[in-house]
């Protein structure tokens, strides 16, 4: 397997235009996360997913971010309009079952908002 | 809430020095613990883990015992190299999804 997969690995944009990272998680994983790390913040979650269904997005900074997963094998996490501090970089991992599992993660999506 | 609190960085040593990062965690119940490395420009990868009081993690010489008296998960190597320099961070689950410390950047110098 390729691991969990991450596009683009590097996006520029500038304030107020609406912004979509993807990520392709491990076949046969159940659970997906979005993080987002920053040198302030450190790794903090944004949602997860089960199955496919959003389980928590208490850690989605504001209405402006917004997740899917439209099926097993594909999120989005979709910022609109973007703001300079939402620069940060964007990590998706998946893992297969809930209880005392690592989680793999992606390469991650450096973003930048100018 | 749950929560890791790991040694600020960096810290820098020379090869073979020894190394200690200290983490601490609050949870409730008993969690998981983990080690995760961080290599430049790379995503986290799983260094080690342990699911239960005094066990041992272990790998590529690192190791890491959970306290559950201390409430603590130290990640330690007898020898480092140039190729350790990373960032670490330690992490809990307690229930679905990893909680992280905000990581120890190390560089090893030849």
């Amino acid at each position: 397997d390729a691991g969990v997969i991450q596009s683009p690995r590097h996006e520029v944009t500038e304030m107020g235009q609406e912004v979509t990272l993807r990520c392709k998680p491990i076949s046969g994983h159940d659970y997906l996360f979005w993080y987002r790390q920053t040198m302030m913040r450190g790794l903090e979650l944004l949602i997860y997913f089960n199955n496919n269904v959003p389980i928590d997005d208490s850690g989605m900074p504001e209405d402006r971010f917004s997740a899917k997963m439209p099926n097993a094998s594909f999120s989005t996490l979709k910022i609109q309009p973007s703001e300079p501090r939402d620069s940060a970089v964007y990590f998706c991992a998946s893992s297969p079952i809930k209880a005392r599992t690592e989680a793999f993660f992606g390469q991650g999506t450096r973003l930048t908002v100018v | 809430g749950d929560s890791v609190t790991q040694m600020e960085g960096p810290v820098t040593l020379s090869e073979e020095a020894f190394l200690t990062i200290n983490c601490t965690y609050t949870a409730t119940g008993y969690p998981s613990l983990f080690w995760y490395v961080q290599y430049p420009g790379e995503g986290l990868q799983l260094l080690l883990k342990a699911t239960k009081a005094d066990d041992k993690g272990s790998n590529k010489g690192f190791e890491a015992t959970y306290r559950k008296e201390t409430t603590s998960f130290h990640l330690e190597k007898g020898s480092v190299q140039v190729s350790d320099s990373a960032v670490y961070f330690c992490a809990l689950q307690a229930g679905t999804a990893l909680i992280f410390g905000k990581g120890t950047t190390l560089s090893v110098s030849s």
